[in-house]
């Protein structure tokens, strides 16, 4: 167990929705973490947070969003889906540096 | 910009076999993190090591060994005497330190060992 917990781990939704993907991180750590894997594009980063503020981002689409709250835990929103961001989604997080990033089980996302 | 690079998509060995899973990077960074991760059937992203670009000695957990080589960038992963429970996806991974610290991933490796 990462200490990293992700929900749901499953969801299944049709195009055109939205949907929010929810990530606790491990205790202590303030840095947040999401990539997506999907078989063609592999794992890809999409964003990070620290402590709320937003620190980087990836290839994340525009239709896709982010938060941190003050209690840490991130939320990932994914809008106007298309069959083709059905994919694995984790979050990991990790003390900010040279910390290991510690991945949750991921949610995987159909979109029907 | 950062690449890895994990040019073995799939192994096929059988139990007991040595099996060694290369990884190439590039990176500008002076200073830069290496990992690998395993992805076993059931889908999750376990940790299995992480390396600094400024300690080069190889390490070794168990069946596991890892040959870090800054000349060749390179950090190649050993699984010694290899298990059916050792079938996975094995992901390599940089983590530069500018501009955020977010893992750059390899392909990936899909091992298969058979009985």
């Amino acid at each position: 167990d990462s200490g990293v917990t992700q929900t749901p781990k499953h969801l299944i939704t049709a195009t055109g929705q939205r949907v929010t993907l929810r990530c606790s991180p491990r205790s202590g750590d303030l840095s947040v973490y999401w990539y997506q894997q999907s078989l063609d594009q592999g794992l890809q980063f999409l964003i990070q947070y620290y402590n709320g503020e937003e620190r980087a981002k990836g290839n994340i689409l525009e239709r896709f969003s982010a938060q941190q709250f003050p209690d840490l835990h991130s939320e990932l929103n994914l809008s106007s889906l298309e069959l083709g961001d059905s994919a694995l989604y984790f979050c990991a997080s990790s003390v900010l540096g040279a910390g290991e990033a510690f991945f949750g089980q991921g949610t995987r996302l159909t979109v029907v | 910009a950062q690449k890895v690079t994990q040019a073995q998509t799939e192994i096929s060995v059988v139990e007991k076999e040595d099996v060694t899973l290369d990884c190439v990077y590039e990176t500008r960074d002076t200073t830069y993190y290496l990992f690998w991760y395993k992805q076993p059937p059931s889908g999750e992203l376990v940790f299995l090591i992480r390396r600094n670009s400024f300690d080069e000695q190889n390490e070794i957990s168990g069946r596991y060994s890892w040959n870090f080589q800054k000349s060749t960038s390179s950090f190649n992963f050993t699984i010694t005497a290899s298990q059916v429970v050792d079938s996975a996806v094995y992901f390599c991974a940089l983590r530069g330190t500018n501009a955020g610290n977010m893992l750059t991933f390899g392909g990936g490796t899909r091992l298969m060992v058979k009985p």
